[in-house]
């Protein structure tokens, strides 16, 4: 079985400073692994994923993350954040599943971080 | 490209009382999803169809849900009867064969009294 642990559920920062919102995980079998951000009244939008590679993964808006194999975690980092960066940010993990001769991952999500930029 | 559309955006009904939630995947996207977001808890799994076929129903909370994907195309969650810890958002969201990361609809928020 697979898990996720966000390990700050509410982060505050203040505007340009740098961020790191903290994800942990736990599986058996080989992973793939995702941040999903949700901004006030929308949906989830993906931000980046580590599939295979270089362990460090650049997304959209300037964010980053680094797949640590050792440490199980996937940090997100952006090194100056604005005040539109507020929202809510969710780690996932997906392994690869068989359905019928193709394939699908089902997510696995943390709890969430809710990232207050202010000004 | 058009995204993933759900219908409604809210809905409150009352306890009892049937709800029925659509989604709309990108055209072309034979995966689909459903997840729920419950109060203060995090998003899980409820089911996976792979055209009209469904694939994976091992997060489905109870027999009172009751998901279709009629030809493939839009897909249906109803909830019959309501009860009150049903509550919460409802994602779709859907995939191209073979592709791990998914596009997400905007969700559902269900509120039961």
């Amino acid at each position: 079985a697979q898990s996720v642990t966000q390990l700050d559920s509410q982060v505050p920062v203040f505007e340009e400073a740098p961020v790191e919102l903290r994800c942990n995980y736990s599986s058996s079998v080989s992973v793939y692994l995702f941040w999903y951000v949700q901004y006030p009244n929308q949906g989830l939008q993906l931000l980046l994923k580590y599939l295979s590679g270089s362990t460090l993964v650049k997304g959209i808006n300037g964010f980053e993350a680094e797949f640590n194999k050792s440490q199980t975690s996937f940090h997100l980092r952006k090194p100056s954040v604005h005040i539109s960066d507020t929202a809510e940010y969710f780690c996932a993990v997906s392994d690869l599943r068989d359905a019928g001769g193709t394939s699908y991952g089902k997510l696995t999500f943390g709890q969430g971080t809710i990232l207050t930029v202010h000004p | 490209e058009a995204g993933v559309t759900q219908f409604p955006s809210h809905s409150v009904i009352e306890k009892g009382q049937t709800v029925t939630l659509r989604c709309d995947p990108i055209s072309g996207h034979d995966n689909l999803y459903w997840y729920r977001r419950v109060m203060g808890k995090e998003i899980k799994f409820l089911l996976h169809f792979v055209k009209e076929s469904k694939q994976d129903e091992s997060g489905m909370p109870n027999n009172r849900f009751l998901a279709e994907r009629t030809g493939g195309t839009y897909s249906t969650l109803k909830v019959q009867p309501a009860e009150l810890e049903d509550s919460g958002v409802y994602f779709c969201a859907s995939s191209q064969v073979n592709e791990l990361s998914y596009t997400f609809g905007s969700g559902t928020r269900l509120t039961v009294v």
